[in-house]
């Protein structure tokens, strides 16, 4: 495999319940993200990790929680979610040479409706 | 203050025509870089070109090239001989260097193809 790969591709989750979306990537990249897109609005920033330390939070709520055991994996656990969480979840890596524009690599996405 | 705009929400375009999809940023930063990226109805997020802030020459990539006026802070991005197959979602990014590797993305352009 190569690329970035995200697990489960559709996901659907009442409120009370704890589920988890998987990251893969397989490019040695050193750089994972997690971003959310809603409709209608632009992508947004939730978490970045460097060399698997979280170097980023972006004022996301304790409901999602990032894991990112080693650089090619990248977990978000979901808890108690609300309707408006509902959303395309996209995982990106990047690795930052210096020499490269480290554009972002995304995977296809985790489709969330929460009920 | 919003970082990316993308002031056009549609646009139509002829097959085998050229279309131009705007895009405008705010930095104050020196040093930084912006992309372009494709989003087909699969959920993807392609990556189609970039244009590093002291790059002289706009950037081409194929059918893509970027418009790249820095003093206007604009980076349009123009596709010549509009295929059916780009129709699509296309957003315009930032990377502030001095902010690690995030992209700040803007609201995107869909863009649709006629035969």
């Amino acid at each position: 495999e190569t690329g970035v790969t995200q697990t489960p591709r559709h996901l659907v989750m009442g409120m009370t319940n704890k589920k988890s979306l998987k990251c893969e990537q397989h490019l040695g990249h050193n750089a994972m993200y997690w971003y959310k897109q809603s409709a209608k609005k632009p992508l947004e920033l939730m978490f970045v990790y460097n060399f698997k330390e979280q170097t980023e939070n972006n004022s996301v709520p304790s409901r999602f929680s990032p894991e990112c055991p080693n650089s090619s994996h990248l977990f978000l656990h979901l808890h108690t979610l609300q309707p408006e969480d509902s959303a395309l979840y996209l995982c990106a890596s990047s690795s930052h040479n210096g020499g490269d524009p480290g554009e972002l690599f995304f995977g296809e996405g985790s489709r969330l409706t929460v009920l | 203050a919003q970082k990316i705009t993308q002031t056009q929400p549609g646009m139509f375009v002829q097959e085998k025509e050229a279309v131009t999809l705007d895009c405008t940023y705010d930095t104050s930063d020196q040093s930084y870089g912006l992309f372009w990226y494709k989003q087909p109805s699969s959920g993807e997020m392609i990556f189609l070109i970039y244009q590093g802030s002291y790059d002289e020459q706009n950037a081409t990539e194929g059918r893509y090239s970027l418009n790249f006026q820095k003093a206007r802070k604009s980076a349009n991005l123009v596709i010549s001989a509009s295929q059916l197959g780009d129709s699509a979602m296309y957003f315009c990014a930032m990377r502030e260097l001095n902010q690690g590797g995030k992209l700040i993305f803007g609201q995107g352009t869909e863009l649709s193809v006629k035969p």
